[in-house]
């Protein structure tokens, strides 16, 4: 059975500062990630993928992918109240984890 | 223009009935996504269609029935309807890396 795990949280930053979410997986032949944010009664929108080992960028958002230790990391620097969401990993075939759920405190 | 559409947007219906939810993506992708996502907030695949073909058909029910007419269409048909069945019901389309959800179908069976 494949699985993405994610810790559920919740997770509580002040407003400013570096907000790290993580997710692993089982399935070592995966090949893409993704991760979205779904605000509360919305759907889920894409943020960021990633293919290749390493770290990308994109605005504030930083996106860490380590395949030989089979787990994919989600960076927000200088976090917003706005960014108060639960932030969903999903692998290759779009199966996802069971989300994380983020409050940045003013 | 709606990427992903679904309809209705909410649906009440009491045990025992048959429903059924559309989805239609106008973004030319190949696959398409139904996944039901619980309180608990857990979004759980249920089936893939790629070009009109099932890919994947996750562990539910048979009492649940996608089809998908053509690559732009999939709906999901529900037999007999159960309390447990109650939660948001999420269609996707995707095509490499992007992934578009439609807004939803909360489903509530009293």
């Amino acid at each position: 059975q494949k699985e993405v795990e994610q810790n559920s949280g919740p997770l509580s930053v002040p407003e400013g500062a570096i907000a790290s979410l993580n997710c692993t997986y089982s399935d070592r032949g995966s090949q893409s990630f993704f991760w979205y944010r779904q605000y509360s009664g919305k759907s889920p929108e894409l943020i960021m993928f990633i293919y290749s080992n390493g770290d990308k960028e994109d605005g504030r958002f930083t996106a860490q992918l380590n395949k030989a230790s089979q787990y994919v990391s989600l960076l927000i620097r200088d976090s917003q109240p706005s960014d108060s969401a639960t932030y969903l990993c999903a692998v290759n075939d779009m199966r996802f984890g069971a989300g994380t759920r983020l409050t940045v405190k003013p | 223009d709606t990427a992903v559409s679904q309809t209705p947007k909410y649906l009440v219906t009491q045990m025992g009935n048959d429903k059924s939810i559309k989805c239609e993506q106008n973004l030319g992708h190949d696959t398409m996504y139904w996944y039901k996502q619980d309180s608990k907030k857990f979004l759980k695949i249920m089936f893939s269609y790629n070009n009109k073909e099932l890919i994947i058909n996750e562990t539910v029910p048979n009492r649940f029935s996608p089809k998908s007419p053509d690559k732009a269409h999939l709906n999901l048909h529900i037999n007999s309807l159960e309390l447990g069945d109650s939660a948001v019901y999420f269609c996707a389309s995707s095509q490499g890396h992007e992934q578009y959800f439609g807004p939803g179908t909360r489903l509530t069976v009293t």
